[in-house]
Parts: structure tokens; sequence; C-alpha cells
């Protein structure tokens, strides 16, 4: 069916790294977002993809293989702040721009 | 930076009675939304508006009614509120429909006893 699919919870360590990642099944694809949201606040934007490949952005990098419908969010050098929910959103082109959000990824990171 | 406030920040409200979420931007932005946001579920569409006067459904509208008086201006509207409304609400807005970047105010955490 239609809909985008994250992992509930991921978890990794200080100084490290964590992938968060995001498949989606949509009619149409009209471009990916990422969002961070900690505990009791508003979702932030990050990035957005609407092309193949791996987008550097410092410490965030974002993946998208559209053949795969398949995307992720590389954070390195993890801080302990880092620890939030990441959204990954796709825009539905096929049912008016709809976008449709999964329900987002718990990143913990542990000292 | 583009600021979008809600209020109020919590609302308790009982069963049948009406609630009234507002939302106000400073983005200058047309399209403006509500979304709720449950555990386990990812942020849903209720209502959304791209110009003053008009409001569009969203993918979950059932108990909900907008009203978009001006550009910088949207509320959520619960004629009665049941149980099952209780959740965390989300105002956002972008400059077009298929914006790259929406803005979202801090949300509402509505409780219906």
């Amino acid at each position: 069916g239609q809909g985008v699919e994250q992992p509930a919870k991921l978890m990794s360590v200080e100084g490290t790294f964590a992938r968060v990642n995001c498949t989606y099944s949509t009619s149409g694809f009209n471009g990916l977002s990422w969002y961070q949201q900690r505990e009791g606040q508003a979702p932030v934007f990050l990035s957005y993809v609407v092309l193949d490949g791996l987008k550097d952005s410092g410490h965030f990098s974002t993946f998208l293989s559209r053949s795969n419908g398949y995307s992720y969010l590389l954070l390195t050098e993890l801080q302990i702040k880092d620890s939030a929910s990441y959204l990954c959103a796709v825009r539905d082109g096929s049912s008016g721009n709809k976008l449709i959000f999964g329900i987002g990824t718990l990143l913990s990171v542990k000292p | 930076e583009a600021a979008v406030t809600q209020s109020p920040r919590s609302k308790v409200a009982v069963t049948g009675g009406k609630v009234t979420l507002s939302c106000h931007q400073t983005n200058n932005h047309d399209y403006m939304y509500w979304y709720r946001q449950d555990t386990g579920h990812g942020l849903r569409l209720i209502h959304y508006s791209y110009v003053a006067d008009s409001t569009e459904k969203g993918d979950i509208p059932d108990g909900y009614k907008a009203s978009r008086p001006s550009q910088e201006n949207f509320s959520l509207i619960l004629e009665l509120a049941s149980l099952s409304q209780t959740a965390v609400y989300f105002c956002a807005s972008s400059d077009k429909r298929a914006g790259e970047r929406l803005f979202f105010g801090h949300g509402t955490k509505l409780s219906v006893l």
C-alpha cells in the first residue's frame, strides 16, 4: 500500500554515527524531506532531496534512491543533543502534492 | 526567522464542548496547515488553506472545522470535542503547496476528558 515506513527506535553512541532509514511507496514522487523533532517541541526542517544520490550538509547527510523508494539520514560525530525523533516526509505528486509523514525514528545517543 | 505561533500551549476540554485552536504566522506564506500527532502515527493533515477565506479538507477532517480570516491567521475548531481528539496539534506554514520546507508552530497539547 501507499505509505512511508521508518523504524521506531534507533540507538547509537556519542562520537560515532547513526543512519536513519526511510522507505516509501507512493504513486508519484515530488521530493522527500527530513525533520528533527525534540521531545515536546515542533518539528524542524533539516533537508530536502528530490534527485538520487548523497547530499552532504555537514553534520547531516541525506541519501535518496528513487528506484528503490529509499532514503536515509546520516548523522556523523554524534552528540548527546542529537537525541530526538527524525521524521521522514514524502511528497506524493499524484495526489495533489500531499505530504505523507512517517511515524518518526526516535534516536537515542548514549555516552 | 520565520515564525508560527499557536495558542493555547495546552488545553483541557470536556467531552461535547467547543474548542478553538489558533495559529498566527509572520512568514507571509500563502499555505497554512493543521496537523495532529499521535503516538504510533505520523503527522496527519486535518485541514489546510492556500488563501484567506478559503479552507480545504485534508486526510482526517471529520470532527474538525477550519477558518482562515486573513493570510496570517488560521484556526482549528472542534465543535463537539470527543475523547478521540486528545492529541498534540501542530500548525504549519509554507510558501507554496509543494514547498520544500514547512515551518511549524510549537504545538498545542489538547486533552479531552
